[in-house]
């Protein structure tokens, strides 16, 4: 089945830096790739995804680019501020259209 | 759009006793709605899925006869914890998922599940 890589586990930036969140997934057959922030006690809340014939896709501050061959995609986040903070999760797609999430990164934006 | 309520929000039982969650779609008809259940600071840990009118189907490790599904309409899961026990003790999310983006997937609010 998928397996899905997620890293760094915790990220500390300063406001106004950016912040790079990483993932690897396994299934080569896997074709939606979306990431989810989810905050304290909350519904995961959808805030970009992409699919596999896309390399990159931009919305505001953030972006998420996917690179196929070598089976991981990213998740930049510009210009942070305080209430980006909370714990992201990318995911992948699977056999069923079922998906498998990465470990999380809990996202801390100094003020 | 894709909105998922999810009840009740949270609830406190006694072990031994069933609990009854509620996840429906509010705006869309969803074909499929999957059961997650997330530990603290964890990751979402899929249950089950379920299609309108069929069975749910099952992850490796999850007890079908103690997480019951049901899945009866296109806007309306079920998901009961049946005899639990504190190790039951989660939050528990579904998602819901509609035929138009047949992809994306939209979360309920969860339920924190508190079992004494």
């Amino acid at each position: 089945g998928e397996n899905v890589e997620q890293h760094p586990s915790t990220l500390s930036v300063q406001e106004g830096d950016s912040a790079v969140i990483k993932c690897t997934y396994s299934d080569s057959a896997s074709n939606y790739f979306p990431w989810y922030k989810q905050e304290l006690g909350k519904r995961p809340q959808l805030i970009i995804d992409i699919r596999s014939n896309v390399g990159e896709k931009k919305d505001q501050r953030i972006a998420v680019t996917l690179n196929k061959t070598a089976k991981h995609f990213s998740l930049h986040i510009t210009e942070t501020q305080p209430e980006d903070s909370a714990v992201y999760f990318c995911a992948a797609d699977n056999a069923g259209n079922m998906l498998t999430f990465g470990g999380g990164t809990r996202l801390m934006v100094k003020p | 759009g894709a909105v998922v309520s999810q009840h009740p929000s949270w609830v406190i039982c006694k072990s031994g006793t069933s609990v009854k969650i509620e996840c429906r779609s509010l705006d869309f008809q969803a074909t499929t709605m999957f059961w997650y259940r997330q530990f603290p600071k964890q990751s979402l840990m899929l249950m089950a899925t379920s299609n309108e009118g069929s069975k749910a189907t099952y992850e490796q490790g999850v007890e079908k006869d103690k997480f019951l599904i049901n899945h009866a309409s296109l806007t309306l899961s079920t998901l009961t914890v049946t005899s639990a026990h504190p190790e039951d003790s989660s939050f528990y999310i579904c998602s819901a998922r509609g035929h138009i983006s047949t992809d994306t997937q939209y979360f309920g609010p969860g339920t924190r599940l508190t079992v004494l």
